[in-house]
């Protein structure tokens, strides 16, 4: 039983390229979300699911894309990487039963330095 | 603006001691509070979790105290010890509307136990 995989854990971009974080889960949860965490700004909510196919936007969705096709992948796509994209990226997941949350679990990380 | 407000932002404390780290939050759509640890170059991993139901829940030596009139909950460690080192995070998320599937998470506290 993996939990929450991330891949890469660690990765280094130019401004302008484009990638892919990966990010699976093994529990069968139906709510998945990323998060990107920086110095004193605590995780902030990029893009979350409540179910295959369905995405929306969190906080600061801008620059980034989702989709899930599956109930197990979530990727965030980054389209035109920015030095402002340097960060944490925490991907987590949930099950719940409707109208209620339980606890996330939260990947390891993928460490992004956009350059 | 940000869901939810947390205090202090670091925190030392010697061995033994208590530990108290605060939180408030205005939406009153939110119905789960949990509170997350996370270690350097970790994940954050859920630590314990009140629903408003209830004013306080108690896990071992991690104690949450929930204020629904005032609309604010805080985390108390008991006899802190020097492995309870890590940064803490308060979060809070709704079952319906616009909170459901979000979890919105503190700017976090650096907690230092003294040995």
């Amino acid at each position: 039983n993996a939990g929450v995989t991330q891949t890469p854990k660690f990765q280094v971009l130019k401004t302008g390229q484009s990638m892919t974080l990966q990010c699976a889960q093994d529990m069968n949860h139906e709510y998945m979300s990323w998060y990107r965490q920086d110095p004193g700004m605590g995780l902030r909510l990029i893009h979350y699911s409540v179910g295959a196919g369905i995405t929306d936007q969190g906080e600061v969705p801008n620059g980034y894309n989702v989709s899930r096709s599956t109930t197990e992948d979530f990727p965030l796509r980054l389209l035109s990487a920015a030095p402002s994209q340097t960060s944490v990226y925490f991907c987590a997941s949930s099950y719940s039963t409707p109208g209620t949350n339980y606890g996330y679990t939260f990947g390891s990380g993928t460490r992004l330095t956009v350059v | 603006q940000q869901q939810v407000k947390q205090s202090p932002q670091s925190l030392i404390v010697q061995k033994g001691g208590i530990s108290i780290i605060n939180c408030a939050y205005e939406n009153t759509a939110f119905d789960y509070f949990p509170w997350y640890q996370q270690f350097p170059g970790k994940g954050p991993a859920l630590l314990i979790a009140i629903r408003p139901d209830v004013s306080e829940k108690k896990e071992g030596r991690f104690t949450i105290s929930f204020n629904k009139s005032a609309k604010q909950f805080s985390l108390h460690i008991m006899d802190s010890q020097p492995g309870d080192s890590a940064t803490y995070f308060c979060a809070a998320s709704g079952g319906r509307g616009s909170t459901l599937g979000r979890l919105y998470f503190g700017r976090g506290t650096q907690l230092t136990v003294w040995p």
